[in-house]
C-alpha cells in the first residue's frame, strides 16, 4: 500500500519561477525522503528529513517536514529546465523498508 | 565509490515464460536490497526486500519470486510470466533506516 500522496500530481511553471509540492502520509515515521526519477530512469535521492527535525535545505531544494498534520513539502528554488522530472515522497517507519507515495510531475518550461 | 548495475534494460517476454533480472551491487558490504516494480505513470510498489543472505521478505502476493544467493546480488525470477507483470522494475539497496536510497537504472518489461 503506498503511505505518502504527493499534490499536486502535476505542475508546470517557468524557468526561474519556484516549485512546491507536497506530501501527505497517514501513520507515523522515522524519516521521510524526497527522490526525482527522470523520465524512464531509476531514482534519485535528494534529501532526507528525520521524523525530529523541521526543516532542512540542500542546495536549491528546501524540504519541511509537519509532523502534528503529517506532512511535507518539497519547494525547488529558481527552478530550471533540467529539473523537470517526477518527484516522490517516501517515508520509513520502524523498518528498513520504504513506501512510495505517487509522485508529482512537474515540467518546466525555458 | 558505491555502484549498483541492474539489467538488461528492456526486456519483452510472452506470456508463460520465465524470467529473471539481475541486480548486483559494488563498494559496500551487507546492504539492504529492495525490488520495486512501477507501472507506468505511478508510484512504486515494494515487492520484495533483504536484510541478508537468504533473507527475503516478500511484500505482495504474486507470481514473482526473489533471491539473495550472495551479499550484494539480489535476483528477481518467475517461472511464468503474466501480462500483468509487465512494468518497470527497479533494484535498490541501502545501509538502513537512516539512509537513502540508491537505485538501479531499472528493467522495463513488457510480457506479450
Amino acid at each position: 500500500s503506498q503511505q505518502g500522496e504527493e499534490d499536486p500530481q502535476a505542475l508546470s511553471i517557468q524557468e526561474g519561477e519556484n516549485a512546491t509540492m507536497n506530501c501527505s502520509y497517514k501513520t507515523s515515521i522515522n524519516n521521510l525522503q524526497w527522490y526525482r526519477q527522470n523520465s524512464g530512469r531509476g531514482l534519485v535521492h535528494l534529501i532526507l528529513i528525520r521524523s525530529n527535525e523541521r526543516e532542512k535545505h540542500s542546495g536549491r531544494l528546501r524540504v519541511t517536514l509537519d509532523t502534528s498534520k503529517k506532512s511535507s513539502s518539497l519547494l525547488i528554488t529558481a527552478s530550471r529546465a533540467a529539473d523537470t522530472a517526477s518527484y516522490f515522497c517516501a517515508t520509513a517507519r520502524n523498518t528498513d523498508k520504504l513506501i512510495f507515495g505517487t509522485g508529482t510531475r512537474l515540467q518546466v518550461f525555458p | 565509490s558505491q555502484t549498483i548495475h541492474q539489467w538488461p534494460a528492456t526486456l519483452v517476454q510472452p506470456v508463460g515464460s520465465p524470467l529473471s533480472l539481475e541486480c548486483t551491487v559494488e563498494g559496500t558490504s551487507n546492504p539492504n536490497l529492495y525490488w520495486y516494480r512501477q507501472a507506468a505513470g505511478r508510484g512504486l510498489q515494494l515487492l520484495f526486500y533483504s536484510v541478508g543472505i537468504g533473507q527475503i521478505s516478500s511484500e505482495v502476493p504474486q507470481n514473482l519470486s526473489a533471491s539473495r544467493p550472495q551479499d550484494r546480488q539480489f535476483i528477481l525470477s518467475s517461472k511464468k510470466l503474466l501480462l500483468s507483470d509487465s512494468g518497470f522494475y527497479l533494484c535498490a539497496w541501502s545501509l538502513g533506516i537512516n539512509y537513502g536510497y540508491t537505485f538501479g537504472s531499472g528493467t522495463r518489461l513488457t510480457v506479450v
